[in-house]
């Protein structure tokens, strides 16, 4: 079966500061991945994405870096704000259309 | 646009109760989805749909089953209700492949 895993299941930073959530996948045949915000009660909401045929991408105040190699995945969000105080997970699309959840990893914001 | 619509917000069942938890979409999306996360954990895909008349099992389906009868609804249906399905249920759709997904706000399940 998929394996999703997450470095660390809990980060706290300082508001202003940059933060790095870490992600491993185990299916080297997966081509795509998304990272997810979910906060307190609420449905996950995207991110960003990333193609298997890319190592990087950026979004607003935030990138995603992909590891092939390692089967690694990072979600590095610039100038932490207090807002982006959540849980958030990686998901990766193996060859069908089924995507494979990590447990995540719960953000803390400290003003 | 709504998005995407989950009833009820909260249930309580009891053992061996059915229902029916109600999704609906107003995107026009060609693809939806029905996971669980219990607690602490990722969500499971329990079964997904690329399209109306068409459905098909994900990581987690026994002891559910679903319907898409049109593009917008897609609802899941727990038969003989157990305390192993006491989660947190969500909806998502995506617009012409699994790309990215649309979740609804979800439906918290107890079953005693």
């Amino acid at each position: 079966g998929e394996s999703v895993g997450l470095h660390l299941p809990t980060l706290s930073v300082q508001e202003g500061d940059n933060s790095i959530i870490n992600c491993a996948y185990s299916n080297s045949a997966s081509d795509y991945f998304i990272w997810y915000k979910q906060e307190s009660g609420k449905g996950p909401q995207f991110i960003i994405d990333i193609r298997s045929n890319m190592d990087k991408r950026q979004g607003q105040r935030v990138t995603v870096l992909l590891n092939k190699t390692v089967k690694h995945l990072s979600l590095q969000i610039a100038a932490t704000q207090p807002g982006d105080s959540a849980v958030y997970f990686c998901a990766e699309r193996n060859t069908g259309n089924q995507f494979y959840f990590g447990t995540g990893t719960s953000l803390t914001v400290i003003p | 646009n709504a998005g995407v619509t989950q009833t009820p917000k909260f249930r309580i069942l009891k053992i061996g109760q059915s229902m029916t938890l109600q999704c609906t979409q107003d995107m026009n999306h060609n693809y939806m989805y029905w996971y669980r996360q219990d607690p602490g954990m990722g969500l499971k895909l329990i079964y997904y749909s690329v399209g109306a008349g068409i459905t098909d099992k994900g990581e987690v389906p026994n002891g559910y089953n679903v319907s898409r009868s049109t593009t917008e609804d897609f609802p899941l249906r727990l038969e003989l209700a157990a305390p192993s399905q006491t989660s947190v249920y969500f909806c998502a759709s995506s617009y012409q492949g699994p790309y990215e997904q649309y979740f609804g706000p979800g439906t918290r399940l107890t079953v005693t």
